[in-house]
């Protein structure tokens, strides 16, 4: 089944403790995108990468970092979480130019 | 700047009845739109897409309409049921392959 897995679903972590949340697309799709959802905010892209080797930064790149080493992985890493990154996150994935198909979701809380 | 924008926050209709969602926006250059429907814990799921060159696009139950005259797009779901009861997104595709969404519509659907 084409699709995007992010893990974990759920995570609640203390400030300033390292996480990662990983994301896989099994669609070959050169692109894939981050992006979080805030009430009333919407959803935000924190980061994109066109290929591998190949990130920039979206709207709200702050306090974020991402890898694509590979082109089926696309992780999101927190280096020192705050609790304003206490937000509902999105991995998706795209063929360039197409529309998106996304992850389930993950909640994260920093507490 | 770049954006996409919605009407009206929310829209309660009667089961069996037609439901319209509104957006507007405001890059004149993008090509291609988008309209996703957000379940409650779940991703943005892909309803239907149409390019600039079209002005209309049916799908199963849904039409989206685009009016490049005056930036507005719009989704029309027939007999809405309870299952569509959901926030509903449109999105534009800019440069790149950046996918812009607008704040969303919740659509409620009384039975």
């Amino acid at each position: 089944e084409a699709q995007v897995t992010q893990n974990p679903r759920y995570l609640i972590t203390v400030t300033g403790k390292k996480l990662t949340v990983t994301c896989s697309q099994n669609m070959n799709h050169e692109y894939m995108s981050w992006y979080r959802q805030d009430p009333g905010l919407g959803l935000r892209q924190i980061y994109y990468s066109m290929n591998v080797e190949v990130t920039d930064k979206g709207d709200v790149p702050e306090g974020y970092k991402v890898s694509r080493k590979e082109k089926r992985n696309f992780p999101l890493i927190l280096e020192s979480p705050s609790p304003n990154q206490t937000s509902l996150y999105f991995c998706a994935s795209s063929f360039i130019g197409s529309g998106y198909t996304f992850g389930s979701g993950t909640r994260l809380t920093v507490v | 700047g770049e954006s996409v924008g919605l009407h009206l926050p929310t829209l309660s209709v009667q089961e069996g009845d037609n439901s319209i969602i509104n957006c507007a926006y405001s890059n004149s250059a993008s090509d291609y739109f988008i309209w996703y429907k957000q379940e409650s814990g779940k991703g943005p799921q892909f309803i239907i897409d149409i390019r600039s060159n079209m002005d209309k696009r049916q799908g199963q139950r849904v039409t989206v309409l685009l009016n490049k005259t005056v930036k507005h797009l719009s989704l029309q779901i027939a007999a809405t049921q309870p299952g569509d009861s959901a926030v509903y997104f449109c999105a534009e595709i800019v440069q790149g392959g950046k996918l812009i969404f607008g704040q969303g519509t919740e659509l409620s659907v009384k039975p």
